[in-house]
């Protein structure tokens, strides 16, 4: 079955500085895969969208690389503020290419120090 | 728009108990699903829909019945609670083909005693 790990642990990061969260999938070839933020008590937002044939994809601060060779997509948020600690979260599409909903790893929960 | 919509936000049940968690959109979404999220677990899919009267199962679909008779309506019913669904349920939508980014509502938190 489709595994898709996050560091699980707190990723601590002083403000101004690159954050860099790391997505692994595995037993998969998604199409496409998807970054969210999740502030506690509130549902997930969604951020950047990437596809198979895309290596790299931006927003404003925001950056998503995707390694189809490596299974790894990479999150980076720039010029890291306070404002974005969050936990923030990968998906994969399902098995019916998207349309019946996402797989989602468990998150990595970021912390911005100022 | 409002966007998606759920009620209640909390729910305390006992086992055996039934109830309707309600989710609406205003966005003209075909794509509806329902996940829930629970600690350590992160969020996994119960029941999702691609468009009016057309339902289909998630990972974790015991326990929950789904229908979908408007576009705008995707509600999630327990059938007999159990402590095992004490769980955040989110529901979420998104457009057709083309673009799958998910929208979604903020949630129910369900206690089952």
């Amino acid at each position: 079955s489709q595994k898709i790990e996050q560091n699980s642990e707190a990723l601590n990061i002083q403000e101004g500085k690159t954050a860099t969260l790391t997505c692994n999938y595995t037993n998969y070839s998604p199409a496409y895969l998807q970054w969210y933020r999740q502030d506690p008590g509130r549902g997930p937002v969604f951020l950047l969208l990437i596809r198979e044939n895309e290596k790299e994809k931006r927003k404003e601060r925001l950056k998503v690389t995707f390694d189809t060779t490596l299974k790894q997509s990479l999150f980076h948020i720039t010029a890291s503020q306070p404002a974005d600690s969050a936990t923030y979260l990968c998906a994969l599409d399902g098995a019916g290419g998207g349309a019946d909903g996402l797989t989602f790893g468990k998150g990595t929960h970021l912390i911005i120090q100022p | 728009n409002a966007g998606v919509t759920q009620t209640p936000k909390f729910q305390v049940l006992k086992t055996g108990q039934s109830m309707t968690l309600q989710c609406a959109q205003d966005m003209n979404h075909e794509y509806m699903s329902w996940y829930r999220q629970d600690p350590g677990m992160g969020l996994r899919l119960i029941h999702y829909s691609v468009g009016a009267g057309i339902t289909d199962q998630g990972e974790v679909p015991n326990g929950y019945n789904v229908s979908r008779s408007t576009t705008e309506d995707f509600p999630l019913r327990l059938l007999s609670a159990a402590p095992s669904q004490t769980s955040v349920y989110f529901c979420a939508s998104s457009l057709g083909q083309g673009s799958y980014e998910q929208y979604f509502g903020p949630g129910t938190r369900l206690t089952v005693t």
